[in-house]
C-alpha cells in the first residue's frame, strides 16, 4: 500500500541552528500539507501545495520557515533559525485533490523536532 | 475566526460498550467533516468523512452524525475493543482549501 515517506523521523538541534524536513507524497497526489501538532494540541496547517504552487501559507511563519515543491512532487520544510518554540511533531500529507474535492489526507509518520 | 472543540478530558469505557465523542464547532459550517484516529508518534489515519447534507454515514463498527444545527458531530464506536484506544481527531473543511483540525479526544478502552 502507498504512503507518505518523511524523514528524518526524529531530529535534535540547538537553537539558532537551521533543520529541513524532506516528504514524498503518494503518487499522483496532486495536494500536498505541512502541518505543525504540538503535543496534546491538533494538528496547525502551516503550508498547502497544490501541485508546485501555495495555495495557503497565512499561518506559516515566514521570517525563519520556507516551503517548496520545485517540481510538483517532493516537498521540503526549513526552518532557518529554530527557536525553542518550535520543538513539535512535523507532519506531512498528501491527498488527491484539495479544497472541496472531499478528499482524504493521508498523512506520514511524521518528524519529531527537538530544538535544544 | 473558526473553532472546533473536542473532549479535552480522555474518555475511559469498559470493552464492549460504545464510544461517543463529540465534536462541536463555532461559525460557519463546513462543507464537509471528518474523522481521524491518531496512535502515539504516529500520523493521523482518515476514518470516515460526512458531509453538510448528510445526517449519518457508517463503516462497519463505526458511526458519524453531523447535525448542522447543533454544530455538532458524534463519533460512536460500537462493540469497542482495546485496540480502539487512541486519539480521534475532528476535522472540518469549510469548502475552501483549509481543513482545521481539533486537538482530539483520548480514548481508552478497558478489557
Amino acid at each position: 500500500e502507498a504512503e507518505v515517506a518523511q524523514s528524518p523521523r526524529y531530529k535534535i538541534t540547538e537553537k539558532s541552528q537551521a533543520v529541513a524536513f524532506w516528504c514524498d507524497p503518494i503518487s499522483g497526489h496532486a495536494t500536498l500539507y505541512w502541518y505543525r501538532q504540538i503535543l496534546g494540541q491538533g494538528p496547525e496547517l502551516l503550508v498547502q501545495f497544490q501541485d508546485e504552487s501555495v495555495v495557503d501559507d497565512s499561518q506559516l511563519p515566514k521570517d525563519r520557515f520556507s516551503a517548496e515543491r520545485l517540481k510538483g512532487v517532493d516537498s521540503t520544510l526549513k526552518i532557518q533559525p529554530a527557536e525553542l518554540g518550535d520543538s513539535a511533531m512535523y507532519l506531512c500529507a498528501s491527498s488527491l485533490k484539495g479544497g472541496s474535492s472531499y478528499n482524504e489526507q493521508f498523512f506520514g509518520p511524521g518528524t519529531r523536532l527537538t530544538v535544544l | 475566526s473558526q473553532k472546533i472543540e473536542q473532549n479535552s478530558e480522555a474518555l475511559n469505557i469498559q470493552e464492549g460498550k460504545t464510544a461517543t465523542l463529540t465534536c462541536n464547532y463555532t461559525n460557519y459550517s463546513p462543507a464537509y467533516l471528518q474523522w481521524y484516529r491518531q496512535d502515539p508518534g504516529r500520523g493521523p489515519v482518515f476514518l470516515l468523512l460526512i458531509r453538510e447534507n448528510e445526517k449519518e454515514k457508517r463503516k462497519e463498527r463505526l458511526k458519524v452524525t453531523f447535525d448542522t444545527t447543533l454544530k455538532q458531530s458524534l463519533f460512536h464506536i460500537t462493540a469497542s475493543q482495546p485496540a480502539d484506544s487512541a486519539t480521534y481527531l475532528c476535522a472540518l473543511n469549510t469548502g475552501g482549501f483549509k481543513t482545521i483540525f481539533g486537538a482530539g479526544t483520548r480514548l481508552f478502552v478497558k478489557a
